[in-house]
C-alpha cells in the first residue's frame, strides 16, 4: 500500500542550528509530495510541494526539501532554525487522488 | 475568496447525540476530503468525494456518513457520537492530482 513515513516523532534543536526532518514514501510512480506545518491549536500551512522537475524545492519561511528517488525520501531542511519554527511538521503524498499523511514530527527549539 | 470554510469551529456533544460538520469551498474544486487528527497519528482520511455525486471511504470511515451536496459543499455526519470520535476534523479540497490541497481551519469536537 502507498504510504508516507516520518521516522522521528520528536526532535529538539537549538536555535540557530540546522534542521533536517525525515520523510520516506512508498509509491510506484513519481509521487506528488508535500510538507505542511501546524502550530499549536492552528490549522495546516503548506510549506512546499514537489510535483516534478527540479528535485530541490524551495518553500516558505526559509525551508527547502529534496526529493531523492533512490532513497524514497523527501526530507525537509532549514539551515538555521528560529524559535518560531517550533511546531508539528507533516509530510504527505498523493495516492490515487487522496492525500495521505505521515504521523508527524514535533519540533522543539531550545534557546 | 474564502478558500475552504468549516463550521462550527468548536463543538461539545454528549454520547449518542448526532451532528453534522459543514465544509464549503469557493475554488470550484472537483475533489473534497474529510480528515480527523489525533495526537501521534497524523491526519487520517475519513471519506472523500472525487467529484460531485460520488463519495468513497477512506482509512477510518466507521461511525461517519458524508454527503456531497453540490460541487461546493461536503458535509460529515456523526449519527451517534462516541467518545472515540473526540478529535479535530479538517476538510480539504483540490482541483485534481498535481494541484494544491487547501485545508479549512478545523473543527474541534469533544464527545463526553
Amino acid at each position: 500500500a502507498q504510504s508516507v513515513t516520518q521516522p522521528d516523532i520528536h526532535i529538539t534543536v537549538s536555535e540557530g542550528a540546522s534542521l533536517e526532518l525525515r520523510c520516506n514514501y512508498s509509491y510506484g510512480a513519481t509521487p506528488y509530495l508535500f510538507w505542511y506545518v501546524q502550530s499549536p491549536g492552528q490549522g495546516l500551512q503548506l510549506l512546499l510541494k514537489y510535483f516534478s522537475g527540479d528535485t530541490l524545492v524551495q518553500g516558505i519561511k526559509g525551508f527547502e526539501a529534496e526529493f531523492k528517488r533512490s532513497q524514497s525520501s523527501f526530507n525537509l531542511r532549514k539551515p538555521s532554525v528560529h524559535w518560531s519554527d517550533a511546531a508539528e511538521y507533516f509530510c504527505a503524498g498523493v495516492a490515487t487522488n487522496k492525500l495521505i499523511f505521515g504521523t508527524g514530527t514535533l519540533l522543539a527549539v531550545q534557546p | 475568496n474564502a478558500g475552504v470554510t468549516q463550521t462550527p469551529k468548536f463543538q461539545v456533544l454528549k454520547t449518542g447525540q448526532s451532528m453534522t460538520l459543514q465544509c464549503a469551498q469557493d475554488m470550484n474544486h472537483n475533489s473534497m476530503y474529510w480528515y480527523r487528527q489525533d495526537p501521534g497519528m497524523g491526519l487520517r482520511l475519513i471519506y472523500y468525494s472525487a467529484s460531485e455525486g460520488t463519495t468513497d471511504k477512506g482509512e477510518v470511515p466507521n461511525g461517519y456518513n458524508v454527503s456531497r451536496l453540490n460541487k461546493r459543499e461536503f458535509s460529515l455526519r456523526l449519527e451517534s457520537a462516541a467518545p472515540s470520535q473526540t478529535s479535530v476534523y479538517f476538510c480539504a479540497s483540490t482541483e485534481g492530482t498535481g494541484s494544491r490541497y487547501p485545508f479549512g481551519s478545523g473543527t474541534r469536537l469533544t464527545v463526553v
